[in-house]
């Protein structure tokens, strides 16, 4: 079956380490993928694109990297903050037919404590 | 949350009662969408649109319809809401020349 997964379990990391997230995915050939970051009780906010034809992507404490033969991404944050605490999902579109119908992981709780 | 209202943002209906969710929008975008957010399934895509009057089936659209009379606003309505649609349920938008989407605030939508 097609499916994309996250860590369920919760990444507890101390301030100013490294968080890596990963997101696996099964049978997609996706032409570029998305990291979305969740507050409790609001909605995602997009942070990050990355196409099949890039290796890595940053923006600022944000890198996001993009395996396609392992059919994987590993969306890091560097000096990590508590401010970072969050949900992170990864965001696929299995068609790239132009309608952007995201197929969403689960998504994995950030965090980071004093 | 740019540009985006849901209302209303809590409702708790009983089972076999008309539901209808609104999502607006102030950014003129061409495309809108529906989803709903379970514990353990992340977001699940129920229906878009990708123009006024055009509508298209999500992932998980049995049981939902939804209308598009206006840019501006899609409508989500459940015709006889069940205890499985209670959930948590966001708009999104996102203009033509990319791939972003922009969520609206979510409503919290329980039937008893």
């Amino acid at each position: 079956s097609q499916k994309i997964e996250q860590n369920s379990e919760a990444l507890n990391i101390q301030e100013g380490k490294t968080a890596t997230l990963t997101c696996n995915y099964t049978n997609y050939s996706p032409a570029y993928l998305q990291w979305y970051r969740q507050d409790p009780g609001r909605g995602p906010v997009f942070l990050l694109l990355i196409r099949e034809n890039e290796k890595e992507k940053r923006k600022e404490r944000l890198k996001v990297t993009f395996d396609t033969t392992l059919k994987q991404s590993l969306f890091h944050i560097t000096a990590s903050q508590p401010a970072d605490s969050a949900t992170y999902l990864c965001a696929l579109d299995p068609v790239s037919g132009g309608y952007n119908k995201l197929i969403f992981g689960a998504g994995t709780r950030l965090a980071v404590h004093p | 949350d740019a540009g985006i209202t849901q209302s209303p943002r809590h409702k708790v209906t009983e089972t076999g009662t008309p539901v209808t969710l609104r999502c607006h929008q102030t950014e003129n975008h061409r495309y809108m969408y529906w989803y709903r957010q379970d514990p353990g399934h992340g977001l699940r895509l129920i229906h878009y649109s990708y123009g006024v009057k055009d509508t298209d089936k999500g992932e998980v659209s049995d049981g939902y319809s939804v209308s598009r009379s206006k840019t501006e606003d899609f409508l989500l309505t459940l015709e006889s809401a069940t205890s499985s649609q209670t959930s948590v349920y966001f708009c999104a938008i996102r203009e033509v020349s990319s791939y972003e989407q922009y969520f609206g605030p979510g409503t919290r939508l329980t039937v008893t």
